[in-house]
């Protein structure tokens, strides 16, 4: 199984948009709704913002959506705000030929 | 609420077995429709998946480590370890315990999202 496929970096100013991508297979994120996204502030533990490639957990800003086209996965987080720098990481479940998990590489998201 | 902490030394030589533990508190490990993983990040890396378990023991490892993991539950101590064999430096990573919920995808039961993490400990694999 292959890290799903995320950009370095992205950025975008205060209360303005940005979307992170997230590319896989047809045997992954193509196949299945079980897509989730984490947020991960240096030294900490990533959090759940979105599973289900669309659903938010309680407590997450609805400033954070999820969505999915074929093999692609995206994030986007409008009304950008200072606290949302950090790296975000996409996951997807990996088919029933290891019944695993498999990550992204992780966005580093600079709110400049 | 459910609070997951790892445990375990925080230097392995090499060759030796890297092992560590992840204690399950404010909730039982052996409630249905959750998997308990351990996850890895090397340093200023991204996420690895290392594996799973379910409280009945069933176990999915990542097949790139496959020969080297092994992960087990112990309901009655309310944890569940893992076990890794023949470290290496690049064993070096911040291991994450974590809380998974599953979903089914036609008859089978997939995992769904890791909604409860541990802190992370560090483990660094030198002689």
């Amino acid at each position: 199984q292959s890290a799903l496929t995320q950009p370095a970096s992205v950025s975008g100013s205060p209360g303005q948009s940005i979307t992170i991508s997230c590319t896989g297979t047809s045997s992954d994120v193509g196949s299945y709704n079980l897509v989730s996204w984490y947020q991960q502030h240096p030294g900490k533990a990533p959090k759940l913002m979105i599973y289900e490639v669309s659903k938010r957990p309680s407590g997450v800003s609805n400033r954070f959506s999820g969505s999915k086209s074929g093999n692609t996965a995206s994030l986007t987080i409008s009304g950008l705000q200072a606290e949302d720098e950090a790296d975000y990481y996409c996951c997807s479940y990996a088919g029933s030929s290891t019944f695993g998990v498999v990550f992204g590489g992780g966005t580093k998201l600079t709110v400049l | 609420q459910v609070q997951l902490q790892e445990s375990g030394p925080g230097l392995v030589k090499p060759s030796q077995t890297l092992s560590l533990t992840c204690t399950v508190s404010g909730g039982s490990i052996s409630s249905g429709g959750y998997y308990w993983s351990w996850i890895r990040q090397h340093p200023g890396k991204g996420l690895e998946w290392i594996g799973y378990i379910y409280y009945s023991g069933s176990t999915y490892y990542n097949p790139s480590l496959k020969s080297r993991v092994t992960i087990s539950v112990d309901t009655s101590k309310n944890q569940f370890s893992l076990k890794l064999s023949s470290v290496t430096a690049a064993d070096t990573a911040v291991y994450y315990c974590a809380r998974g919920f599953m979903r089914f995808v036609g008859l089978s039961a997939a995992p769904d999202a890791f909604d409860i993490w541990g802190q992370g400990t560090m483990v660094t694999v030198s002689s």
